[in-house]
């Protein structure tokens, strides 16, 4: 089946800290594999994605994601988180049938 | 800004009514993915359609259904609405080709309360 876990509903961290989101994909082929932010009120944006070669990838505003085909994750990563960073990420699997597969979403609160 | 635009931005109306929703994709861009978002569902994709044609399709009620014109913007029907139809709707378009595969621009989303 295929399918993206995304294990934590929220996660408070403290500005400057650094970030990791969890994201766990199931699927059969090589994927390809999206982070996408979305602030309160707000369409979704694009933060990175993986298709195929290098294991990390480098995104928008100090992101950066790490594909481990052995874990079957794809955890985002930022060194150093700003108040602005307070959103909701979701992580993203595009399928062959060209189907995109978004994860529940976990959502960041960053705290002074 | 996406280059995606959807209107409206808001719209409350009552159970049983029809309304459309519309959509103006990235200029250049073919394919055109409805969503719904909603706090119990989180989001779901609806349907996809490529320089006019149904193309996958997800998670789309009967009562709903979608088309995508020759200058390539979509709309979205949804008819006999349903206090649970209460949510937002996302428009998306992506660029033709593999290097665009799964890259997705979304629109601001249009709200939509049935009251």
């Amino acid at each position: 089946a295929q399918s993206v876990t995304q294990p934590d509903i929220h996660i408070t961290v403290s500005e400057g800290a650094s970030l990791e989101l969890r994201c766990n994909y199931s699927y059969g082929a090589t994927p390809y594999l999206f982070w996408y932010v979305q602030s309160p009120g707000q369409g979704l944006q694009l933060l990175l994605k993986y298709f195929s070669g290098d294991t990390l990838v480098q995104g928008i505003k100090g992101f950066e994601a790490e594909f481990k085909r052995s874990q079957s994750s794809f955890n985002l990563r930022k060194p150093s988180v700003h108040w602005s960073d307070a959103a909701e990420y979701f992580c993203a699997l595009f399928t062959g049938g060209f189907k995109t597969i978004f994860g529940a979403g976990t959502r960041l609160f960053v705290k002074a | 800004d996406s280059g995606v635009t959807q209107t409206p931005k808001h719209l409350i109306t009552a159970t049983g009514q029809r309304v459309t929703l519309r959509c103006s994709p990235r200029s250049g861009d073919l394919s055109v993915y409805w969503y719904q978002q909603s706090l119990d569902q989180g989001l779901q994709f609806l349907i996809q359609y490529y320089n006019g044609e149904e193309r996958a399709k997800g998670n789309i009620l009967e009562r709903f259904s979608a088309q995508q014109f020759p200058d390539l913007h979509s709309e979205l029907n949804l008819s006999s609405l349903e206090l649970g139809d209460s949510a937002l709707y996302f428009c998306a378009s992506s660029p033709a080709g593999t290097s665009g595969m799964g890259e997705q621009f979304f629109g601001p989303g249009t709200r939509l309360t049935v009251l």
